[in-house]
C-alpha cells in the first residue's frame, strides 16, 4: 500500500543550531504535503504545508521544499529554541476517490539548552 | 474539535463510543489511531451527513454521521489490539487543512 518514510526518528540540536527532518512519499496522486507539531498530551497541530504547484514554503523560521519528481519533502528549522522540542509528522495528502492522508511515523525533537 | 472521553479502559468485548464534536461546520471529519513508530492512520471519513468511507485500518471499527457536528467512532467488541491513542479532526476540504481533536487514550485488556 502507500505509505510514506520519515527520518530520522529522533533528533537532537543544540539550541540555536538547524533541524532538518526529510520524508518520501510513494502515492503519485498526492498534492497537499502538510507538517504537524505534536506536543504531549495534545493533538497534531499544523505548523506549515506545501502544495503540488510549489516548490518551496517559509514561514518566520520554518520552511518546507517539495521535489515532486523525487517524491521528496522536508521541514527546516532554523534558530531552533527548547520549545521546539516535540514530535512532528509529516503527510501527504490528495482527493482522489475520497480524502486520504498518510502520515509519517514522527521525528521525535529534542532541543538542548 | 471536541473528543470524550479523554481516557477509558475498557474489557475486551466491551462496547465503547468515541465522541467527536466539532463546531466549525465542517462538512470533511475523520479518525485516525496513533500507535508507537506508525504515526497516525486513518480509520474512518466522512465527507458529509450519512456519508462515510473506510481509511487504511477499519477492522473492528463503525462510524454513523447523523449530523454535521458529530462523527462518533464505535467499537462494538473491542479487543487489545485496539488500544491506541484515538484522534478525531475535522477537515477544510478545499484546502486540504485538518484541525485535530485532544485525543482519547484508549486501552482494551
Amino acid at each position: 500500500g502507500e505509505n510514506v518514510e520519515q527520518h530520522p526518528s529522533t533528533l537532537s540540536v543544540q539550541e540555536g543550531d538547524s533541524a532538518v527532518i526529510k520524508c518520501t512519499y510513494s502515492d503519485s496522486a498526492s498534492n497537499y504535503f502538510p507538517w504537524y507539531k505534536q506536543e504531549l498530551g495534545k493533538g497534531p497541530q499544523l505548523i506549515i504545508d506545501i502544495r503540488s504547484n510549489v516548490g518551496e514554503k517559509k514561514d518566520q523560521r520554518i520552511a518546507v521544499t517539495l521535489n515532486k519528481t523525487a517524491k521528496h519533502f522536508s521541514l527546516h528549522i532554523t534558530e531552533t529554541q527548547p520549545e521546539d522540542s516535540a514530535v512532528y509528522f509529516c503527510a501527504a495528502s490528495r482527493y482522489t476517490g475520497g480524502f486520504k492522508t498518510i502520515f509519517g511515523a514522527g521525528t521525535r525533537l529534542f532541543v538542548k539548552a | 474539535v471536541t473528543q470524550t472521553p479523554k481516557f477509558q479502559v475498557l474489557k475486551t468485548g466491551q462496547s465503547m463510543t468515541l465522541q467527536c464534536a466539532q463546531d466549525m461546520n465542517h462538512e470533511y471529519m475523520s479518525w485516525y489511531r496513533q500507535d508507537p513508530g506508525l504515526g497516525l492512520r486513518q480509520i474512518y471519513y466522512s465527507m458529509n451527513v450519512e456519508v462515510t468511507d473506510k481509511g487504511d485500518v477499519p477492522e473492528g471499527y463503525k462510524v454513523s454521521r447523523k449530523e454535521k457536528r458529530n462523527f462518533p467512532l464505535i467499537l462494538e467488541s473491542p479487543s487489545p489490539n485496539q488500544t491506541s491513542l484515538y484522534f478525531c479532526a475535522s477537515i477544510v476540504l478545499e484546502i486540504y487543512e485538518q484541525y485535530f481533536g485532544p485525543g482519547t487514550r484508549l486501552t482494551v485488556t
